[in-house]
């Protein structure tokens, strides 16, 4: 059973920074491309970034360009978000995505449960 | 960035109905979209990638067409486990973006 875990959500204050983290199981981790998409409460949808099987293929947000960074660990079957310079626009729920490819980006077919990141003063 | 449009944004209808949903993209897309199914308080649900191919496990009430920039979402007979928002996404270029979602509510 394919299963995705995020952790690491909590309040902060502007300005500050943030690492999630998503722990993946019952796939084969390096063979996905994988995501993340944000919800801000009450909101729609929007992704935020996603990187390929091998961390070769990366892309973000323009809302999120230069404040987060992607990354992962496929020894450790991990996804990581480096969150920095966090403004009250970034308050949202995070949700850890598996992609149905490897390389390219495409539709996601597992989605964890999410992290609640609050920025507030 | 390509912009996808969901009309309607509520939609009302009861058990039985057959339900449509669109979405529209701001440049043509080919078949690089999905359609996803989201819950209160859950995280969504993949139902259809490519624009048509039904996802391992949907319910096959639920069908998908369109090609270029215009796409639909149809559910044949609506049940009771399927009042949710729904959203399309395109992943035709980057950045990958989702529609404004689309609220099935009971009528």
């Amino acid at each position: 059973e394919v299963q995705l875990v995020e952790s690491g959500g909590t309040v902060v204050r502007p300005g500050r920074s943030l690492r999630l983290s998503c722990t993946a199981s019952g796939f084969i981790f390096d063979d996905f491309a994988m995501h993340w998409v944000r919800q801000a409460p009450g909101k729609g949808l929007e992704w935020v970034s996603g990187i390929s099987w091998n961390s070769g293929h990366i892309d973000y947000a323009d809302s999120v360009r230069g404040r987060l960074t992607i990354s992962r660990d496929n020894a450790k079957n991990s996804l990581f978000l480096e969150m920095n310079s966090l403004t009250t626009e970034d308050t949202a729920f995070y949700y850890c995505a598996k992609d149905i490819s490897s390389s390219s980006f495409n539709a996601f077919d597992f989605w964890g449960l999410g992290t609640l990141v609050t920025v507030s003063s | 960035d390509i912009q996808m449009t969901q009309s309607p944004s509520t939609l009302s209808a009861s058990v039985g109905d057959r339900v449509t949903i669109t979405c529209r993209a701001s440049q043509r897309i080919n078949d690089w979209l999905a359609w996803y199914q989201q819950k209160p308080g859950k995280a969504p649900k993949l139902l259809i990638y490519t624009a048509s191919t039904l996802e391992s496990g949907v319910p096959s009430r639920f069908s998908g067409s369109g090609s270029g920039t215009e796409f639909t979402l149809t559910i044949s007979s609506l049940q009771p486990d399927d009042f949710a928002t729904y959203y399309c996404q395109q992943y035709k270029s980057y950045p990958l973006t989702f529609g404004g979602g689309t609220k099935v509510e009971i009528k």
